[in-house]
């Protein structure tokens, strides 16, 4: 079982559409990170959480530590949100806290 | 351009030969990762370096593999006698030194026929 999943993997979404982005782990954690990867392969911070929820724009993500649980909403979605989303925890001391750990990715298509 | 740049973006070779991947990371980033990412998958750690130090190499990094940061600035990661099985795309990234944002690489796609 991989230390991070991610729900749905592929997710297709009509514009102005609410979505939601789910990552589970299994290990303890001191940040998670939610990154974006156009293709071409291109990857971009989005998020970085420790607890709580954080706001960009039309972005929101949540992560709730004791459920181990993280979600990335998009409001008002757009076709140039299309794209993959990736879920990657770093670990909590020693060796494991600066590498990432990542999911394999939710591919989102928005449809205009 | 401040941000991480990767030479060369894509690598076509045959099984066999040798290859080597460079990575110049933002200017006062004094940590260096290197990722391998295959297709449908999420990136997987490979090495890591803090200033011109190896912390760390992980399982999936064979002996045909060797990374090195030699000044604590630009990195390079070689692979020996590659095999199809390296086809990927090699990501780079790098941050300061308190563990924050991870500033990613464009990539180098590599396609071993």
């Amino acid at each position: 079982k991989n230390e991070v999943e991610q729900s749905p993997q592929n997710l297709t979404a009509q514009e102005g559409e609410f979505i939601t982005i789910n990552c589970s782990y299994s290990v303890g954690i001191s940040a998670l990170h939610w990154l974006q990867q156009h293709p071409g392969g291109g990857i971009v911070s989005l998020f970085m959480l420790s607890s709580g929820k954080k706001k960009h724009g039309r972005l929101i993500a949540t992560i709730n530590i004791q459920e181990k649980h993280s979600s990335l909403h998009i409001t008002a979605s757009h076709p140039r949100d299309s794209a993959v989303y990736i879920c990657a925890v770093r670990g909590v001391s020693g060796g494991s806290n600066y590498k990432l750990t990542f999911g394999k990715g939710t591919l989102l298509t928005v449809n205009p | 351009d401040t941000g991480v740049s990767q030479d060369p973006r894509h690598k076509i070779t045959k099984r066999g030969q040798n290859v080597t991947f460079r990575c110049d990371p933002i200017s006062e980033h004094n940590r260096l990762y290197w990722y391998r990412q295959t297709l449908g998958q999420g990136p997987e750690f490979l090495t890591y370096f803090q200033n011109e130090a190896q912390l760390e190499k992980s399982r999936l990094l064979s002996d045909r593999f060797s990374a090195e940061r030699p000044k604590g600035s630009f990195s390079t990661l070689e692979i020996q006698r590659t095999e199809q099985g390296d086809s990927a795309m090699y990501l780079c990234a790098s941050s300061p030194g308190t563990p924050v944002y991870q500033y990613f690489g464009p990539g180098t796609r590599l396609l071993v026929l």
